[in-house]
C-alpha cells in the first residue's frame, strides 16, 4: 500500500536551516513526489517535484532557498537561511489511482 | 496570471447538499485535470476528488465516494463539487487545484479555497 511518513514537527533557527522528510513505503522507493507549504490562512503552495534520482522543478517563483533531494525512499525538501515566513505546515504528495498526501509536517522558526 | 477562485461555501445542516465551484483563469483549462482538496480544522490535507480533462477518468477517495460528485465545464473554466448528505466530518476548507497534466500527477496552482461548515 502506498503511504507518506512525514515527521509530525520539526524547528530551526532563523537564519538555519532545516532537511524535511518525507518516506515512501516498502516497494514504492521509485515514486515521484511533490512539495506544498501550506501557511495559515492561505491556500497551500506548490513548491517543487522531485523524482527519485534527485532531479526537480520548481515551481515559479519558489526561493533558491527551497531546495529538494531524494535516497531511496527518502524525500528531503531543505530550507536555508530560515525566514519567519517559512513557518508553514509542508506536505509531500504523490499519486497512484489517486493523489495521496502526507500527514504534514508543522515546521517551528524559532 | 494563473488563477483558481472557489465559492459555493457555507453552513448547512447535516443531512444537506451544497455545490461548490470553482473558475480557472490564464491557463488552458481545457488541458488539465482539476481536483478538490480540503482541510478539515487541525488536521492536514486530504484529496477528495480528481477529474482528468475528458471527464471520463473521475476518481474519488472512500470518504466521499457515492456522497460527492465532481465535474467541469470546459466552456465555462469552471469545476464544481456536488456535495450530499454532508456528515459533520465533512466541515474543512475545500480547495480546487490545477494539476500539472492532463492526469492525475500532482499539482502545481491552488485556490484560495471556500469554507464548508456541516453543523445543526
Amino acid at each position: 500500500q502506498l503511504v507518506l511518513t512525514q515527521s509530525p514537527s520539526a524547528s530551526a533557527s532563523l537564519g538555519a536551516s532545516v532537511k524535511l522528510t518525507c518516506t515512501l513505503s516498502s516497494g514504492h522507493s521509485n515514486y515521484a513526489i511533490a512539495w506544498h507549504q501550506k501557511q495559515p490562512e492561505q491556500g497551500p503552495r506548490y513548491l517543487m517535484k522531485l523524482n527519485s534520482d534527485g532531479s526537480l522543478f520548481k515551481g515559479d517563483g519558489i526561493p533558491d532557498r527551497f531546495s529538494g533531494s531524494s535516497s531511496g525512499a527518502e524525500r528531503y525538501l531543505t530550507i536555508s537561511n530560515l525566514q519567519s515566513e517559512d513557518e508553514a505546515d509542508y506536505y509531500c504528495q504523490t499519486w497512484g489511482t489517486g493523489i495521496l498526501f502526507g500527514g504534514g509536517t508543522k515546521l517551528t522558526v524559532l | 496570471e494563473v488563477q483558481l477562485v472557489e465559492s459555493g461555501g457555507v453552513l448547512v445542516q447535516p443531512g444537506g447538499s451544497l455545490r461548490l465551484s470553482c473558475a480557472g483563469s490564464g491557463f488552458s483549462f481545457t488541458d488539465y485535470a482539476m481536483h478538490w482538496v480540503r482541510q478539515a480544522p487541525g488536521k492536514g490535507l486530504e484529496w477528495v476528488s480528481g477529474i482528468n480533462w475528458k471527464s471520463d477518468i473521475i476518481v474519488y477517495a472512500d470518504s466521499v465516494k457515492g456522497r460527492f460528485t465532481i465535474s467541469r465545464d470546459n466552456a465555462k473554466n469552471s469545476l464544481y463539487l456536488q456535495m450530499s448528505s454532508l456528515r459533520a466530518e465533512d466541515t474543512a476548507f475545500y480547495y480546487c487545484a490545477k494539476d500539472t497534466a492532463n492526469y492525475f500527477y500532482y499539482m502545481d496552482v491552488w485556490g484560495k479555497g471556500t469554507t464548508v461548515t456541516v453543523s445543526s
